[in-house]
């Protein structure tokens, strides 16, 4: 079945740092991949998503490129901010006739002044 | 913006008592979903629902119930709650299953002593 492998965290940056947060998958095909992310005290929210291979999806300065050659889609930005610090889920949709979306374990991120 | 509504922000109960957490959409969605989130294990499904009196299990539904009347209202049910029922509950929707974005309340942090 489809699955989402997320580096573990915490990961831990100083403002203005560089971002990585790396994500593969394993699906039949060519999902749609999304981002999440879930700010303290709040739900998950979609952050960006890319459609088809070597698409960018991007939003709020983060970026991630759809590769389907590694199928990865690592999540970038350029300067991290302490707004910045949440919980980041990478996802596939719904496959194969299921209704259930698949996420990866989530990544923290804490990003210090 | 569609809203997904979670009746109760923290709930603290005893154990052996029978517990209700309430989910309400207003966006006519198909699909919702109860999850639970827990440190390093990141989102796990309980239950969910494709329709109006309809429901399936997840990946652990044991210990739990879930309700749906309406569409916009999905309930999740503890019979019995136990301590390692303390958990976070998140609820969502989808607004079908070729939808592939889901939308998640802010969560409710439950705490069974």
């Amino acid at each position: 079945g489809d699955s989402v492998t997320q580096m573990e965290g915490p990961v831990t940056l100083s403002e203005e740092a560089f971002l990585t947060i790396n994500c593969t998958y394993t699906a039949t095909g060519y999902p749609s991949l999304f981002w999440y992310v879930q700010y303290p005290g709040e739900g998950l929210q979609l952050l960006l998503k890319a459609t088809k291979a070597d698409d960018k999806g991007s939003n709020k300065g983060f970026e991630a490129t759809y590769r389907k050659e590694t199928t990865s889609f690592h999540l970038e930005k350029g300067s991290v901010q302490v707004s910045d610090s949440a919980v980041y889920f990478c996802a596939l949709p719904p496959s194969g006739g299921s209704y259930i979306p698949t996420f990866g374990r989530g990544t923290s991120l804490i990003v210090h002044p | 913006d569609v809203k997904v509504t979670q009746s109760s922000r923290y709930l603290v109960k005893r154990t052996g008592e029978k517990v209700f957490l309430e989910c309400v959409q207003d966006m006519d969605h198909e699909n919702m979903f109860w999850y639970r989130q827990d440190p390093g294990l990141g989102l796990r499904l309980i239950y969910f629902s494709y329709d109006v009196k309809m429901k399936e299990k997840g990946d652990i539904p044991e210990g739990y119930s879930v309700s749906r009347e309406k569409k916009e209202r999905f309930s999740l049910i503890l019979e019995s709650a136990s301590t390692n029922q303390t958990s976070m509950y998140l609820c969502a929707s989808s607004v079908d299953r070729d939808n592939e974005k889901l939308f998640f309340g802010s969560g409710t942090q439950l705490s069974v002593l």
